[in-house]
């Protein structure tokens, strides 16, 4: 199973808006109704961030949000700060019960 | 508080075996079908197995078939990952999750890791 393809890195000021995308192929069977998307900090585990496409958890701040078209699913961290930079990766399950990670992206807050 | 702990990393020469464990509390693990994750040095997270509540149920990706067996203890509380024929690029801290035991496919709560280095 590949992995999703994200880009390898972003950038943005605080206050700024930033979005990551996260795409599969057209022939994987990857179910894009689940996507969830996690952010690691150097060190540490990975928190989920969003699950369901767009379904935040308890607790994790508004300013991130998710969306998907077709078979690209998008996170978008709005008003950016500091404490966001960390690396994000994006998931999904297959239609064959398996889990598929995304290739992961570094966000950078300049 | 949902904890998940994980153990037995360590050095493993090359050919070797390893018994990596996840010890839970706060939940009751018979309930939640669980994962074991990856993820080498300076590289991305990669999904390596899951079993269902009562262990009916297991998957691996591709890649890990054959060397890798997953199994659960639900009467002590514990997840177990054995490794066999270790490679280099076996190398990695090995995460597990908990998936939710919803009609959806995501880890909602991970363990903090436990490195396994393969050299000689």
């Amino acid at each position: 199973q590949s992995a999703l393809t994200q880009p390898a890195s972003v950038s943005g000021s605080p206050g700024q808006s930033i979005t990551i995308s996260c795409t599969g192929s057209d022939l994987d069977d990857v179910n894009y109704n689940y996507v969830s998307w996690y952010q690691q900090h150097p060190g540490r585990a990975p928190k989920l961030m969003i699950y369901d496409v767009t379904y935040r958890p308890s607790g994790v701040s508004n300013r991130f949000s998710g969306s998907k078209s077709a078979n690209t699913a998008s996170l978008t961290i709005s008003d950016l700060q500091a404490d966001d930079e960390a690396d994000y990766y994006c998931s999904s399950h297959t239609f064959s019960n398996l889990y598929v990670f995304g290739s992961g992206t570094k966000v950078i807050v300049l | 508080e949902v904890q998940l702990v994980e153990s037995g990393g360590g050095l493993v020469k090359p050919g070797g075996s390893l018994r990596l464990s996840c010890a839970v509390s706060g939940f009751t693990l018979d309930s939640f079908t669980m994962s074991w994750v990856r993820q080498a040095p300076g590289k991305g997270l990669e999904w390596v197995s899951s079993i269902s509540g009562r262990s009916a149920y297991i998957f691996y990706a591709d890649s890990m078939k054959g060397r890798f067996t997953v199994s659960r203890d639900n009467a002590k509380n514990s997840l177990y990952l054995e490794v066999d024929s270790l490679r280099a690029e076996d190398t990695a801290v090995y995460y597990c999750a908990r998936e939710v035991p919803t009609a959806s496919w995501y880890f909602d709560s991970w363990g903090q890791g436990t490195l396994v280095t393969v050299s000689s």
